[in-house]
């Protein structure tokens, strides 16, 4: 079965430090990947997605991840954080199973905060 | 201009109630799921359909009944509340089910059984 772990379970940083939020999957297959975040009390909201070409992925916010097929990782990184990126955020990978569903399957999340 | 609306936004209900959730897109998707999100905020999905069509239970109690009366609308009834039950629901849709296509979200159901 497809998993996705997410070993970076709380991460503390002050403003303007760099991040990198690691994220692996078990599948050997065809694979999209995904970052969501969810800010405290919202809803989930797409960061970035990767579903082919280039391996550097760019997102909102100023984020980037990138796909490394042969480690099946697909870490999140921003070159300096602001005290706004504090939130909860989730990797994500969908599968193909015999083309009939859409199977979002989350990491546990990381739970990121700023500190001013 | 809501993409994704739940109703009620907070639930609060004591065991043994039956209670329904309401979900809406007005994005034109035809897919759209139920995620549960637990205390420790995992998320796990619980049923997928695609144009009023059943296309994923997660081994989830027959306790839970979605309902798809049309393509932009995939309810939640639950039955027989019980204290498990307690976590955030989110409502989701996509396009046809293509791994390329992204899930929008709605804001979630907070889900207290007493």
């Amino acid at each position: 079965a497809q998993s996705v772990s997410q070993h970076n379970h709380h991460v503390i940083l002050s403003e303007a430090a760099s991040l990198e939020l690691g994220c692996n999957y078990s599948y050997g297959g065809t694979v999209n990947l995904f970052w969501y975040v969810q800010y405290p009390g919202q809803h989930l909201q797409l960061l970035l997605k990767y579903f082919s070409g280039d391996p550097l992925v760019k997102g909102i916010k100023g984020f980037e991840a990138e796909f490394i097929k042969s480690k099946f990782s697909f870490n999140l990184r921003k070159p300096s954080v602001q005290w706004s990126d504090t939130a909860e955020y989730f990797c994500a990978v969908t599968s193909f199973l015999g083309g009939a569903t859409n199977k979002l399957i989350f990491g546990t999340g990381t739970l990121l905060a700023v500190q001013p | 201009d809501t993409a994704v609306s739940q109703t009620p936004k907070y639930l609060v209900t004591q065991m043994g109630n039956d209670k329904s959730i309401k979900c809406e897109q007005n994005l034109g998707h035809d897919t759209m799921y139920w995620y549960k999100q637990d205390s420790k905020k995992f998320l796990k999905i619980m049923f997928s359909y695609n144009n009023k069509e059943l296309i994923i239970n997660e081994t989830v109690p027959n306790r839970f009944s979605p309902k798809s009366p049309d393509k932009a609308h995939l309810n939640l009834h639950i039955n027989s509340l019980e204290l498990g039950d307690s976590a955030v629901y989110f409502c989701a849709s996509s396009r046809p089910f293509s791994g390329a296509n992204e899930q929008y979200f709605g804001p979630g159901t907070r889900l207290t059984v007493t």
